[in-house]
C-alpha cells in the first residue's frame, strides 16, 4: 500500500549537533511538506516542495533545512541554530491543486537531552 | 491573521452521545476546508473535506460537518460516539496552493 514512512520514530540529540530526519512516500505525490507540532500550538508549517530540486520556507524556517532530490524523499535537517527543537515533526504530502487533502507520516518525536 | 479558529481546547463527551466540534475560518475567497484526527503519537487522517456543492459533507467514520459561508464555520459532528474515536481533531484551511492552515486543535476525550 503506498504511504509516507518517516524515520526515526524517536529521535535523541545533544545540543550542538545537526540531526536529519527521514520522510519518504510512494504516492507519486507532488508536493511534500514539513510541519512541526507543539503541544496547544497546532501544526506549523517549517518548509514545504512542490517539485524536485525546489523548495520554499515556511512560517518558521530559521534553524531547519531541507533537500528534494528526489520526488519521493524529503529530508529535513535540524540544525544547532534551532534554539528550541525538542517537538513532534509530521511529513506530508499531497497532490497539486488545493481540494486535495494532505496524508501524512506517522511523525518523529525529536528531544534534545 | 488566525485562519482557522477551534474555540475549544478540550471536550468530553460520554460513550454514544452526540458530538459536535467547531470551527471557524477567516478567508475572503471560497475555502477549502478540511477535518482531521490525530490519535497519540501518530500522524494527521483526512476525515473529510469540503470545496463545492453539498453543504453537508460525509467522512470517514461516521463523521459530518456543515459549512455555513454566514457564519464562516465548518463544525464536524458525529451522532453517537465510540470510545475509538477519543483523539485530536484539527480543523484546516487552504487558501492556496501549499498553504493550509491548521487550528490549534481540539482534544477529545470519551467517558464509558
Amino acid at each position: 500500500d503506498g504511504g509516507i514512512t518517516q524515520s526515526p520514530k524517536y529521535l535523541f540529540r545533544k545540543e550542538g549537533q545537526n540531526v536529519t530526519l527521514s520522510c519518504e512516500q510512494n504516492l507519486n505525490h507532488d508536493a511534500m511538506y514539513w510541519y512541526r507540532q507543539d503541544p496547544g500550538q497546532g501544526l506549523r508549517l517549517i518548509y514545504y516542495s512542490q517539485i524536485v530540486n525546489d523548495f520554499q520556507k515556511g512560517d518558521i524556517a530559521e534553524g531547519y533545512s531541507v533537500s528534494r532530490e528526489k520526488k519521493e524523499s524529503f529530508p529535513l535537517t535540524v540544525t544547532s541554530a534551532q534554539k528550541n527543537p525538542t517537538a513532534f515533526y509530521l511529513c506530508a504530502s499531497s497532490k497539486r491543486g488545493m481540494d486535495y487533502g494532505y496524508t501524512f507520516g506517522s511523525g518523529t518525536r525529536l528531544t534534545v537531552v | 491573521a488566525q485562519s482557522v479558529t477551534q474555540p475549544d481546547i478540550h471536550i468530553t463527551v460520554s460513550e454514544g452521545a452526540s458530538l459536535e466540534l467547531r470551527c471557524n475560518y477567516s478567508y475572503g475567497a471560497t475555502p477549502y476546508l478540511f477535518w482531521y484526527v490525530q490519535s497519540p503519537g501518530q500522524g494527521l487522517q483526512l476525515l473529510l473535506k469540503y470545496f463545492s456543492g453539498d453543504t453537508l459533507v460525509q467522512g470517514i467514520k461516521g463523521f459530518e460537518a456543515e459549512f455555513k459561508r454566514s457564519q464562516s464555520s465548518f463544525n464536524l459532528r458525529k451522532p453517537s460516539v465510540h470510545w475509538s474515536d477519543a483523539a485530536e481533531y484539527f480543523c484546516a484551511v487552504a487558501r492556496g496552493n501549499n498553504d493550509m492552515r491548521f487550528g490549534a486543535g481540539t482534544r477529545l476525550t470519551v467517558k464509558p
